[in-house]
C-alpha cells in the first residue's frame, strides 16, 4: 500500500485568504483524488487529478474556488482560496494502490484539518 | 446517482458483545465495495474490499460480507481499541475510480 504524508497537518486562517495543501507519496501513481471532510459528516470528493491533465471537478466544487497542480506521479497540491469560515473542513488526498486483489484500493492521506476564522 | 447509507450512525458495546454494522448501497454496478476505519483527527484506514455477492473477508475480530444490495461488517467480541467511525464507500463500474462514501457508524466499545 502507498505511504502518503500531507502538508500542513492543520492550520487556522483568516477569512479571505489562502491556504496550499501539499500531498507526497512514496511511488508513483496515476490518479490521485481530493476529498473534504466537513465537521462530524463523510467525505465528499473534490476533484480527482491525473498527471498530465487538468483536474476533474465534482459538482459544486469549482477550479477558482480549489485549483489543484499534479507535476508529477508522486506530488499533488489543492489550494483553498479566497477562504470563509465554511471552508473549515479536513481535507484528504487518496491514491490508488494495490493489496494484490482484483483491483486497486484506494489509500488515504492522514488530513489536513483546516479552520477558517 | 451512486448513495450509500450506513445504520446504525452510533453504537455503543460493552466489551466482548458482538454486533454487526450495516452498509446500504445504490449503484447502477458495482465494481467494489470498500470498508474503512476511521479514529479522530485521523484519515480512513483501509479495511477490506468485496467485489461481488457472497464473498467475505476477515480481519482479526472484523468480517465484511457482501450481498446485491447492502454489506454488513460483524465485529466478534469486540475490544475497547475498536472503537472508532467505520465508513462503507461504493466504486461503480462505469469507469469512475472515485469513492461514494456513506456517513460512518461511530462504534464505542467500553470495557
Amino acid at each position: 500500500s502507498a505511504v502518503i504524508s500531507q502538508k500542513p497537518s492543520r492550520d487556522i486562517c483568516q477569512r479571505g485568504t489562502s491556504l496550499t495543501i501539499q500531498c507526497q507519496v512514496d511511488s508513483q501513481v496515476t490518479m490521485m483524488f481530493w476529498y473534504r471532510q466537513q465537521p462530524g459528516q463523510s467525505l465528499t470528493l473534490i476533484a480527482t487529478a491525473n498527471q498530465g491533465s487538468e483536474a476533474t471537478y465534482e459538482s459544486g466544487f469549482v477550479i477558482d474556488k480549489f485549483p489543484i497542480s499534479r507535476p508529477n506521479l508522486t506530488f499533488s497540491t489543492l489550494t483553498v482560496s479566497n477562504m470563509s469560515p465554511e471552508d473549515s473542513s479536513i481535507y484528504l488526498c487518496s491514491v490508488e494502490g494495490s493489496t494484490g486483489g482484483r483491483y486497486n484500493e484506494q489509500f488515504f492521506g492522514p488530513g489536513t484539518r483546516l479552520t477558517v476564522l | 446517482e451512486d448513495q450509500v447509507t450506513q445504520s446504525p450512525e452510533a453504537l455503543r458495546l460493552q466489551e466482548g458483545e458482538s454486533s454487526s454494522l450495516n452498509c446500504s448501497y445504490t449503484v447502477s454496478g458495482l465494481r467494489g465495495l470498500f470498508w474503512y476505519r476511521q479514529d479522530p483527527g485521523k484519515g480512513p484506514e483501509f479495511l477490506f474490499t468485496l467485489y461481488s455477492a457472497g464473498e467475505e473477508k476477515e480481519k482479526e475480530r472484523l468480517k465484511a460480507t457482501l450481498t446485491k444490495k447492502e454489506s454488513f461488517l460483524h465485529i466478534t467480541a469486540p475490544k475497547p481499541e475498536d472503537s472508532a467511525t467505520y465508513l462503507c464507500a461504493v466504486q461503480p463500474d462505469t469507469g469512475r475510480r472515485a469513492l461514494t462514501f456513506g456517513s460512518g457508524t461511530r462504534l464505542q466499545v467500553q470495557p
